[in-house]
């Protein structure tokens, strides 16, 4: 069956540095994959969205990259700041385009 | 911002006790859905619907039901609460041609 790993530890980033964060999925590739951002409490919040056929896509201080050989997603923050910390959420479509599956996520702390 | 609300945010109540959790969108989301997520896990799908009178159920059983009478309307029902279901609960839309959910701020229910 189609799964979305992220590492479950939390990642602690120190102020200034690049934080990257790994999303794992198995079976084939997916069309796309989808990066959210979850503070404590609230709904997901969309970030980007990366085409299979994509190597990479970037949004300010955002880039995602997909690798379809390793089956890898990677989310990289650079400059980061406290603001950043929250989780971060890794998904990928269903069968059905319309569903996504998801991974448990990925706690980030930037530490001033 | 956001334009898909829930109510209530919280939500403490006793065992055996009917309740609704109401979601509703501005956007005109063809496509909704009702995922729940305990602490530091994933998101799983309880329902989902594809438009007014369409409604089905997810990948997690649930004892929930959903009605989409209108479109901007999917609310959430539990007969008989139990600590069980014990839960936040995030409701969510998909605009056609998208693949991009938005989601409510999220319901967090306390069975005691």
């Amino acid at each position: 069956s189609q799964k979305i790993e992220q590492n479950s530890e939390a990642l602690n980033i120190q102020e200034g540095k690049t934080a990257t964060l790994t999303c794992n999925y198995t079976n084939y590739s997916p069309a796309y994959l989808q990066w959210y951002r979850q503070d404590p409490g609230r709904g997901p919040v969309f970030l980007l969205l990366i085409r299979e056929n994509e190597k990479e896509k970037r949004k300010e201080r955002l880039k995602v990259t997909f690798d379809t050989t390793l089956k890898q997603s990677l989310f990289h923050i650079t400059a980061s700041q406290p603001a950043d910390s929250a989780t971060y959420l890794c998904a990928r479509p269903m069968d059905s385009n319309y569903q996504l599956i998801w991974g448990a996520g990925t706690k980030l702390i930037i530490k001033p | 911002e956001a334009d898909i609300y829930q109510t209530p945010r919280y939500l403490v109540i006793g065992t055996g006790k009917k309740i609704t959790l109401e979601c509703s969108q501005t956007m005109g989301h063809d496509k909704m859905y009702w995922y729940q997520q305990d602490p530091g896990m994933e998101l799983h799908l309880i329902h989902y619907s594809y438009g007014v009178n369409s409604t089905e159920k997810g990948d997690l059983s649930s004892e929930s039901t959903v009605s989409r009478i209108r479109t901007e309307h999917f609310p959430l029902t539990l007969e008989s609460a139990r600590p069980s279901h014990t839960s936040q609960y995030l409701c969510a839309s998909l605009s056609s041609g998208a693949n991009v959910l938005t989601f409510g701020a999220g319901s967090r229910l306390t069975v005691l």
